[in-house]
């Protein structure tokens, strides 16, 4: 199986702060890594698909990028609603596997 | 407006089996995939599988191999998984998701979840 590591598994940010979060693939997905947000008690929420696209409706803020076995998620200024976890897909091979995801407080 | 709307709270002992369903709306039922994760509690997420609504064909996580079913009902829009022989590891809550379709694997939309508890 492909295994998925992000980084890191907890940040402290504060309200327009810039936060990058990185997932690591343990063999090369090209660019088939998506990232969702899971906000307490609810689904999660598809954020970025296919490394770098945005989901319709996601604010723009949200970016992604990468590659190969490195992606990073990066959010340009937080918001408040945007504390929440946030989980990397690799859709590149069953079966699918997803990051331990990241914590924002 | 597309919707996934699964079955309520299930309660089951161990060595039990359970059904969860998934009935899909505002689109057309065959022409996306759907796959079944979970989240066992304050965990991550975890893959069990895909079926094809249009063909029924399915592929399954390994380690699930020989306890899951995922089947399909075209009559009613439905998609269900059942797991047999549940053992306490596997409570957690079950989520059905469309796949976003043109080969990008990511999950667009998602059912609201299913609680599955495993318990004597």
């Amino acid at each position: 199986d492909i295994q998925m590591t992000q980084s890191p598994s907890s940040l402290s940010t504060s309200v327009g702060d810039r936060v990058t979060i990185t997932c690591r693939a343990s063999e090369s997905i090209r660019n088939y890594l998506n990232w969702y947000q899971q906000r307490p008690g609810k689904a999660p929420n598809l954020l970025i698909y296919a490394a770098s696209s945005l989901q319709s409706g996601v604010p723009s803020r949200f970016s992604g990028s990468g590659s190969g076995t490195d992606f990073t998620l990066t959010i340009s200024s937080l918001q408040p609603e945007d504390f929440a976890t946030y989980y990397c897909h690799q859709s590149y091979r069953t079966p699918n596997t997803f990051g331990q995801g990241t914590r924002l407080e | 407006q597309v919707h996934l709307v699964q079955s309520g709270t299930e309660v089951k002992k161990p060595g039990a089996s359970v059904k969860v369903s998934c009935k899909a709306s505002g689109y057309s039922f065959t022409n996306f995939y759907i796959h079944w994760l979970r989240q066992a509690p304050g965990q991550g997420l975890e893959w069990m599988g895909i079926v094809n609504p249009s063909g029924g064909s399915t592929k399954y996580a390994q380690r699930l191999q020989g306890r899951v079913t995922m089947t399909r009902d075209t009559s009613t829009n439905t998609v269900s998984v059942e797991l047999r022989s549940l053992r306490s590891e596997d409570m957690a809550m079950y989520y059905c998701v469309r796949d976003i379709g043109y080969g990008y694997g990511a999950f667009d939309y998602w059912g609201q979840g299913t609680l599955v508890i495993v318990s004597s």
